[in-house]
């Protein structure tokens, strides 16, 4: 299975810049990863998603390592309703499921 | 808006009672998932269907049942044979199993025992 790495939690001030990392040496050479956070009792909220190239949409910025082998969301500007559980993700492509496979992610606390 | 919507959002079993959790999603997608969710974990994959009266097991099937006679409803039953219901359940959809797009969730549902 395709699987990711990420730190249990992270802290961050408001207002300042997080990175989030995330390890997948597995991946597979047409996998996209994908991020997602999720707040509690509530379902995962889609962020970002990327193949090669680093990609900015209006809630984050990913940045892909050349080899592939690492990602990092970035939020430019932490605030109070950033914190939540970060999940990077890849989808098992080869086994042929294309199933999504979740690790345990990485919490994000925002101090105010 | 598109979107899924699951049902109940709460949900109470009695030992040996089956329940149904409802998913529906008017976003034309052909595939669906069903994950659980246990307390500070990420999820696991249950069921997933890629088309119309199709499904296929996913990491932990045992326990589970589900069907898929509209491309719009997804239903989940947790059965008496699963042991241990009690969890967060969440319902996905993706527009076909090889999109690269994101999969869409629905709020969840959870269940647990009286």
């Amino acid at each position: 299975d395709a699987k990711t790495t990420q730190p249990n939690s992270m802290e961050s001030n408001e207002e300042e810049p997080v990175h989030l990392p995330c390890n997948h040496s597995t991946i597979s050479g047409t996998d996209y990863i994908h991020w997602y956070r999720q707040l509690p009792s509530q379902g995962p909220e889609y962020v970002i998603h990327g193949l090669t190239s680093n990609v900015n949409n209006r809630m984050a910025s990913l940045a892909i390592a050349e080899d592939r082998k690492s990602s990092t969301l970035i939020l430019h500007r932490a605030t109070l309703r950033d914190a939540a559980v970060y999940y990077c993700i890849l989808r098992d492509v080869a086994s042929g499921t294309y199933k999504y496979i979740f690790g345990t992610g990485t919490r994000l606390k925002v101090l105010a | 808006d598109g979107g899924i919507t699951q049902s109940p959002k709460y949900l109470f079993r009695k030992e040996g009672q089956n329940v149904t959790l409802s998913c529906e999603q008017n976003l034309n997608h052909d595939a669906m998932y069903w994950y659980r969710q246990d307390p500070g974990q990420g999820l696991r994959l249950i069921y997933y269907s890629q088309i119309v009266n199709d499904f296929q097991k996913g990491d932990i099937a045992e326990g589970y049942s589900v069907s898929r006679e509209k491309k719009e409803s997804f239903p989940l039953t947790v059965t008496s044979a699963q042991k241990n219901p009690t969890a967060f359940y969440l319902c996905a959809s993706l527009r076909d199993r090889l999109s690269n797009q994101p999969q869409h969730f629905g709020d969840g549902t959870r269940l647990s025992i009286l």
